[in-house]
């Protein structure tokens, strides 16, 4: 199975700010990198797929890159609602595999 | 608007199977585009994807789950299903139906809300 690892595990900041989120996949998995949004009692909401794609909808300030195995989830300009748990997922090969997760908090 | 519902027993014995279904509307599950999956999260803990399935029934399962888990597809009744055999508390989780963009690009678009499976007896 491909590992997916998430740095950090969580964050705090202001609203404002801007934060980067990294996810490391432990082999090659070229662009087949999705990142989701969840928030408590809800179910994942997906942001960007195939590493850098916006997702229909989802607000400019969302920004994804990388290919093979290091990944970036960008958030300019948290707002209040993007205080939340992200996770990467890759879709290269099944299993289909999730980072642990990111916690981003209000500092 | 597509929507997804999951519906099933909130409680399953330890050993017995677990069973839910999904619904879908605003679109047709029988449709070429799209695969429709299955994702569980642990109380307080990661998702993990359990399987996906093609409306003409090639199924794709976790290989940590593939001898406890079937999943199926309803045509007519435009929903797909989850059984998960010899269940364990370990089994306890959120489960998520979704739909499956697997074309070119691979990711899960919409989702169900959650259905809570408490594994207890």
């Amino acid at each position: 199975d491909i590992q997916m690892t998430q740095s950090p595990s969580s964050l705090s900041a202001s609203v404002g700010d801007g934060v980067t989120i990294t996810c490391r996949a432990s082999q090659s998995i070229s662009s087949y990198l999705n990142w989701y949004q969840q928030t408590p009692g809800k179910a994942p909401k997906l942001l960007i797929y195939a590493a850098s794609t916006l997702q229909s909808g989802v607000p400019s300030r969302f920004s994804g890159s990388g290919s093979g195995t290091d990944f970036t989830l960008t958030i300019s300009s948290l707002q209040p609602k993007d205080f939340a748990t992200y996770y990467c997922q890759q879709s290269f090969s099944t299993p289909y595999t999730f980072g642990q997760g990111t916690k981003l908090e209000i500092k | 608007q597509l929507q997804l519902q999951e519906s099933g027993p909130g409680l399953v014995k330890p050993s017995e199977t677990l069973s839910l279904t999904c619904t879908v509307s605003g679109g047709s599950i029988s449709s070429s585009r799209y695969y429709w999956g299955w994702i569980r999260q642990p109380p307080g803990q990661g998702l993990e994807w359990i399987g996906s399935i093609y409306h003409s029934a090639n199924t794709y399962y976790n290989p940590s789950l593939k001898s406890r888990i079937t999943i199926s597809i309803d045509t007519p009744k435009n929903q797909f299903s989850l059984r998960l055999s010899s269940v364990t508390a370990a089994d306890t989780a959120v489960y998520y139906c979704a739909l499956h963009q697997w074309v070119v690009e691979n990711y899960f678009d919409y989702w169900g809300q959650g259905a809570l499976v408490t594994v207890s007896s």
